[in-house]
């Protein structure tokens, strides 16, 4: 059973581009959660999705963030006109959502390390 | 707000000696909790969890933790570590997101 799948793993981007994360979620997991690892600030939530659905985007900035999990394919973090203060790992987990909220166990994926130049 | 402490950033061990890592949580109602590793190069991988039951919880590689309602605390602990337990572990508490503590590096000199 292959786990949780992020791509690419190191993303390099100039300033004003747009960045695109996917993720792919372990076989039979229905929810998709995405978080941000900044320089010794550990992770922060950033948003939490079933298919096709947004459930909780509280962690996600306002402005140039946007997530999506559609029906069919990955879940897609985008990130448009990137600074450089979007360097960070981004991180995508899942979990099967059997209860229904976000206290499921969630798996990782080995995320995506962006940098902006 | 409900947050998750990590109380040291940087730990240096020599092998077989013990590890305790401390976590703390601020939150008045029912928590999961979680500690999870990232070696190295590699993502992050569950280490152990608490959702009921037994407050000592065994995990993988012979790590266990310690949930102490009273303390709102779930210290991770080994009795002896190796050079390959050398990481980051990151504790985490579930309320109605997920929160993660800020990591504490562990390097284990061989």
């Amino acid at each position: 059973n292959a786990g949780v799948m992020q791509n690419p793993r190191h993303l390099v981007r100039r300033r004003g581009q747009e960045a695109r994360l996917r993720c792919s979620p372990m076989k039979g997991h229905s929810h998709v959660y995405w978080y941000r690892q900044l320089p010794e600030e550990g992770l922060k939530f950033m948003v939490y999705l079933q298919k096709e659905n947004i459930i909780d985007e509280s962690g996600m900035p306002k402005e140039r963030f946007s997530a999506e999990f559609p029906k069919e394919g990955p879940s897609i973090l985008r990130i448009q006109q990137v600074v450089r203060g979007d360097s960070a790992a981004y991180f995508c987990a899942s979990s099967p959502g059997t209860s229904g909220s976000s206290t499921d166990t969630q798996y990782f994926g080995p995320g995506t390390r962006l940098t902006v130049l | 707000a409900q947050s998750v402490s990590q109380h040291n950033h940087h730990v240096i061990l020599s092998e077989a000696a013990s590890l305790e890592l401390g976590c703390n949580y601020s939150y008045g109602g029912t928590v999961n909790l979680f500690w999870y590793v990232q070696y190295p190069g590699q993502h992050l991988q569950l280490l152990l969890k608490y959702f009921s039951g037994d407050p000592l919880v065994k995990g993988i590689k012979g790590f266990e933790a310690e949930f102490i309602k009273s303390k709102f605390s779930f210290n991770l602990r080994k009795p002896s570590v190796q050079w390959s337990d050398t990481a980051e572990y990151f504790c985490a508490a579930s309320f109605n997101d997920m929160r993660f503590g800020a990591g504490t590096r562990l390097t284990v000199k061989p």
